[in-house]
Parts: C-alpha cells; sequence; structure tokens
C-alpha cells in the first residue's frame, strides 16, 4: 500500500516563526499536494506538485511556500507563522502515469498545528 | 457557485439506519466519482469512486452518479456505529492533466448505538 508519512501529528509554534511541515510518500508518485482543512471550509488547497522542483499555486498560497527536491518528499514552509495559520495540515499524493490511478489520492495523518 | 457542493450536517442516525449522503457539483467535464471517509484526527481514506454516470455496490455502501442533475449520492445501508465520520466527496476529470481534485465540504455522520 501506500504510504504517505507526515513528519508531526502535532506542532506548536509561535508567531513569527518558521515552521517546516514534511511529506514523504514511499511508491514513487509523480504528484504531491499539501491541503489545509479547517471546520466549515472543508479542504483547501495550498500547493501541488507534479514533478521534482516544480508546483502549482493552489487556491490559498498566500503565507506558505514549498520545496520538492526529491520525488518522494514535499515540504510546506509557513514563512512567518501566524494565529490564522493555527489548523490541520493534510499532505496527499497520486500517480499520474498509470491509467485510473490519478483520481486515488493519499492522504497522510495530517499535522496538527498551533500557532500561539 | 463552488464547483462541489455538501450539506456539512452533522447527521445523526440510530445503529441499523439507511444513510444517504449527497453532493451537488456544477462541472460537466467530471467523469469520476470519489467519496472519502475521514475519521476523527485522521487523514482521509478513498472509499470507493465511480467512472460516468449509474451505480457501484461495495458491501453496504452505494455509490450512484446522475449526470444529467449533477447530482451524486452515497448510501450506507445496516450503518454501523464504526461508519460514523465525515464523508467527503471529490469529483474529477480522470485525465492525467496537472490539476489537484476539488473536495466537497464533507458531510459528518454519527451513528448511534
Amino acid at each position: 500500500d501506500v504510504k504517505v508519512t507526515q513528519s508531526s501529528r502535532y506542532l506548536v509554534k509561535r508567531t513569527g516563526e518558521k515552521v517546516f511541515l514534511e511529506c514523504v510518500q514511499d511508491m514513487d508518485h509523480e504528484n504531491m499536494f499539501w491541503y489545509r482543512q479547517d471546520p466549515g471550509l472543508g479542504l483547501r488547497l495550498i500547493y501541488f506538485s507534479y514533478d521534482v522542483k516544480m508546483k502549482e499555486k493552489g487556491d490559498i498560497p498566500e503565507g506558505y511556500s514549498v520545496s520538492r527536491e526529491k520525488k518522494e518528499r514535499f515540504s510546506l514552509i509557513l514563512e512567518s507563522a501566524s494565529t490564522n495559520q493555527t489548523s490541520m495540515y493534510l499532505c496527499a499524493s497520486s500517480s499520474m502515469t498509470v491509467k485510473g490511478s490519478h483520481y486515488g489520492y493519499t492522504f497522510g495523518s495530517g499535522t496538527r498545528l498551533t500557532v500561539v | 457557485q463552488k464547483e462541489v457542493e455538501q450539506d456539512p450536517g452533522p447527521l445523526s442516525v440510530p445503529e441499523g439506519a439507511i444513510v444517504s449522503l449527497n453532493c451537488t457539483y456544477s462541472n460537466s467535464a467530471f467523469q469520476y466519482f470519489m467519496w472519502y471517509r475521514q475519521y476523527s484526527r485522521k487523514g482521509p481514506e478513498l472509499l470507493m469512486y465511480t467512472y460516468s454516470s449509474g451505480n457501484k455496490e461495495d458491501g453496504r455502501f452505494t455509490a450512484q452518479v446522475d449526470k444529467s442533475s449533477k447530482y451524486i449520492s452515497l448510501f450506507i445501508r445496516d450503518s454501523q456505529p464504526s461508519d460514523s465520520a465525515t464523508y467527503l466527496c471529490a469529483p474529477s476529470r480522470g485525465d492525467t492533466g496537472r490539476r489537484a481534485l476539488t473536495f466537497g465540504s464533507g458531510t459528518r455522520l454519527q451513528v448511534q448505538p
């Protein structure tokens, strides 16, 4: 089974800190995604990447950046954490080359980030 | 108009009830229709998917798509307390284009023992 691992389940950071959220997948998937999930707002796409060193902005990229130096790893960076970035962050991956598998995301367990 | 609309619930039913969860969508290019289940404090997991219109059954779960009305349904028969979760719909074009899925906001289901 595809496994998507997020480095931390819970994080507490201070306002203004630079925060790194790491995500690693082990099935050679081309696509990787970062979403945040908030009550009443559902899943909102922050950034995604379809190849190493490639990135695309999602719906809410402001205040975030990403890095994909290796195919299996996709990092989300909060340049200067703010309290409105307190949320559940979910990483996902999917394949682009196997017909019929593009539509199947595999998600990590999530990182619950609290910014104080 | 949002691309995918889903009633957030919560929906509370007694054990054994038949549950109907629904989504509407606006983009006629969608071909694949997925349902994800998310337990509390976990990431979503793919429950089942259908291609184009029609029904697909998997155990106690039936997914139904009506493309003419852009309406997606998930039915759960003989619901169990273990079905208590948030259910998210996610339609897709199904191609290999470089785009991400849009999810419904999720319906929270509580099955009472």
